[in-house]
């Protein structure tokens, strides 16, 4: 079956430390890949995303490259900030049809000052 | 501006009524969904709808019911067959089959509490 596997939380950072957020996938096709983000008492919001192998995907100043070798969409940032604290989740859609997403457990990010 | 729309924020249900969930979507998406979040999990999909008048169960449907009458508007029924409804409910929507990036746009979110 399809599944995501986060690794599991809380993250707990310093402000301008180097965020990574590990994410593997496995899937019985080629997926479309997704990071969300929910902020306290939100829906989620779309983070970025990925559509073919080798693609990175990058917003706000996060990135995650698509590794078919590894199945993996590893969430990074370079220096986080209080405003970065949340949850984030992964997230695939195999591209074949109507596919639903298929979304990991998510990972609190706690950045404080 | 367009976006999809949740009401109630936030809901208290007594224990043996049914409550529903509004859904609105402006964004002229033919696929709707609702998902469940417990505290500290993840989303589980509950029931999604692919088109007007369609919709298939998800992960948890059972104690749940859903319509679809109109292309924007997918209201979400917690009914008393629910055992454990007290939850964060959120709604979400896409452009539906066939778009590669199946990217869902989500609502804030009801809360609902039983007491």
């Amino acid at each position: 079956g399809n599944s995501v596997t986060q690794m599991e939380g809380p993250v707990t950072l310093s402000e301008e430390a180097f965020l990574t957020i590990n994410c593997t996938y496995t899937a019985t096709g080629y997926p479309s890949l997704f990071w969300y983000v929910q902020y306290p008492g939100e829906g989620l919001q779309l983070l970025l995303k990925a559509t073919k192998a080798d693609d990175k995907g990058s917003n706000k100043g996060f990135e995650a490259t698509y590794r078919k070798e590894t199945t993996s969409f590893h969430l990074e940032k370079g220096s986080v900030q209080v405003s970065d604290s949340a949850v984030y989740f992964c997230a695939l859609r195999l591209n074949t049809g109507f596919q639903k997403l298929v979304f990991g457990t998510g990972t609190r990010l706690l950045v404080s000052p | 501006d367009g976006g999809i729309t949740q009401s109630p924020k936030y809901l208290f249900r007594k224990e043996g009524q049914n409550v529903t969930l509004s859904c609105e979507q402006n964004l002229n998406h033919d696929a709707m969904y609702w998902y469940r979040q417990d505290p500290g999990q993840g989303l589980r999909l509950i029931y999604y709808s692919q088109i007007v008048n369609d919709f298939q169960k998800g992960d948890i449907a059972e104690g749940y019911s859903v319509s679809r009458e109109k292309k924007e508007s997918f209201p979400l029924t917690v009914t008393s067959a629910q055992k454990n409804p007290t939850a964060f409910y959120l709604c979400a929507s896409s452009l539906g089959s066939g778009r590669v990036s199946g990217e869902l746009f989500f609502g804030e979110g009801s809360r609902l509490t039983v007491l």
